[in-house]
């Protein structure tokens, strides 16, 4: 089935350390996403690539950053200059960047720092 | 400025009556889209409904429907005969034009819980 696959499903990092999510789509689309969803709180948008290799920083890159070398894949690095990374971490992708497209969600990915 | 606003932070509704999830937005674009999406607790974001600002007819998907009102910048979801399996965040959220990056931005999210 197509779909989009985010893993690891739950993270755990320590202070002063990288981690890296992965997500991965099978959909042949264009353009992916990655959000940031706090408790109780709606999606924000730390990075998104609507081609291969070009990305866009969205509301809050800072701390993260991306790379798009595949179509299928936009992995998503949370270096140790994001000081809160404690979140829930969504993955989305979107056959274009144009306002007539959804976006379909993975799963997800929890990160929490030990 | 909130460009997606849901100002409900939570909701009751008896099993198969009807909600209504309300979603202001506010944008300077001419083209744009509307979206709503829920949330179960286990995290998953599943699509609902699409409006597009050009349509002219309310989108409708099964027992969501969508009330849009162009002029109050307005693009309620109504959900019919709820279901408990309804229970879930709700989020609104619109995508702008090439301008704004065809981003899309979400509201803060409606927690609907249905009661028995």
């Amino acid at each position: 089935d197509g779909g989009i696959t985010q893993s690891p499903k739950y993270l755990f990092r320590k202070e002063g350390q990288n981690v890296t999510l992965s997500c991965e789509q099978n959909l042949n689309h264009d353009a992916m996403y990655w959000y940031r969803q706090d408790p109780g709180q709606g999606l924000r948008l730390i990075y998104y690539s609507q081609i291969v290799n070009d990305f866009q920083k969205g509301d809050i890159a800072e701390g993260y950053s991306v790379s798009r070398e595949k179509k299928e894949s936009f992995p998503l690095t949370v270096t140790s200059a994001q000081k809160n990374p404690t979140a829930f971490y969504l993955c989305a992708s979107s056959i274009g960047g144009g306002t007539l497209s959804s976006q379909h969600f993975g799963d997800g990915t929890r990160l929490s720092i030990l | 400025a909130q460009k997606i606003t849901q100002t409900q932070p939570g909701m009751f509704v008896q099993e198969k009556e009807a909600v209504t999830l309300d979603c202001t937005y506010d944008t300077s674009d001419q083209s744009y889209g509307l979206f709503w999406y829920k949330q179960p607790s286990s995290g998953e974001m599943i699509f609902l409904i699409y409006q597009g600002s050009y349509d002219e007819q309310n989108a409708t998907e099964g027992r969501y429907s969508l009330n849009f009102q162009k002029a109050r910048k307005s693009a309620n979801l109504v959900i019919s005969a709820s279901q408990l399996g309804d229970s879930a965040m709700y989020f609104c959220a619109m995508r702008e034009g090439q301008a704004a990056g065809n981003k899309l931005t979400f509201g803060g999210g409606t927690r609907v819980l249905v009661k028995p």
